[in-house]
């Protein structure tokens, strides 16, 4: 059974860099698709962007220019980083696989929260 | 991008109620890669429903989706003490972006 388990700062300040990890176990990294998705608080589930094996990456248009994933096929994990945070940027942060046979997101993190404040 | 429009947008039922929510899509989805998670708080999403109609493996067949093109829907047939969630639809169309819509909170009345 896949697990995926988020890790990083659960506080950032203003202006500076959110980043989070999110290790992979019982499954390789290698030929799937690996997303994060946020939560803020009171609100829906807000895509961020995913990542292919490869390093090949979409992003969500409205994060674009300030997110960033990246992929360790060694380390059997991924990352997120979001610069220039903002309070808008506080949520929670869930790492998740996305099945691309069902082309569905079939497991999920259990979810980090991530605030930014001063 | 695709707009993915829920409604309701909160829902209250009580448990042997049928419950039904829609999904609106701003643009026709190609072969129909729509899937329904169920979310709770303090949890991670659940996935119920791919494809439109898929019922994950596992998901207790009183939940079922149907739907194509622009208009989806997730059904509970005979809601439980336990479906008493917030459910979201998301949407995956080669060359747009993802989407999720903006949830159904379905709440004991």
């Amino acid at each position: 059974q896949v697990r995926l388990q988020e890790s990083g700062p659960g506080l950032v300040k203003p202006s500076e860099t959110l980043s989070l990890t999110c290790n992979v176990s019982d499954a390789s990294v290698i030929n799937s698709y690996w997303t994060w998705i946020r939560q803020p608080p009171g609100r829906g589930l807000q895509w961020i962007g995913y990542i292919y094996h490869t390093g090949s990456t979409t992003y969500s248009p409205s994060l674009k220019s300030r997110v960033s994933i990246s992929i360790d096929t060694s380390k059997n994990q991924f990352s997120l980083n979001v610069s220039s945070v903002t309070t808008a940027d506080t949520a929670v942060y869930y790492c998740a696989r996305f099945n691309y046979l069902i082309y569905a997101i079939d497991v999920w993190g259990p979810g980090t929260t991530v605030t930014v404040s001063s | 991008d695709i707009q993915l429009t829920q409604s309701p947008f909160t829902l209250s039922a009580s448990v042997g109620d049928r419950v039904t929510i829609t999904c609106r899509a701003s643009q026709n989805i190609v072969t129909n890669w729509l899937a329904w998670y169920q979310h709770k708080p303090g949890k991670a999403p659940k996935l119920l429903i791919y494809k439109a109609s898929i019922l994950e493996s596992g998901v207790p067949s009183r939940f079922s989706g149907s739907g194509s093109g622009t208009e989806f829907t997730l059904t509970i047939s005979t809601l439980q003490p336990d479906d008493f969630a917030t459910y979201y639809c998301h949407q995956y169309n080669s060359g747009f972006p993802w989407t999720f819509g903006q949830g159904t909170k379905v709440q004991i009345k």
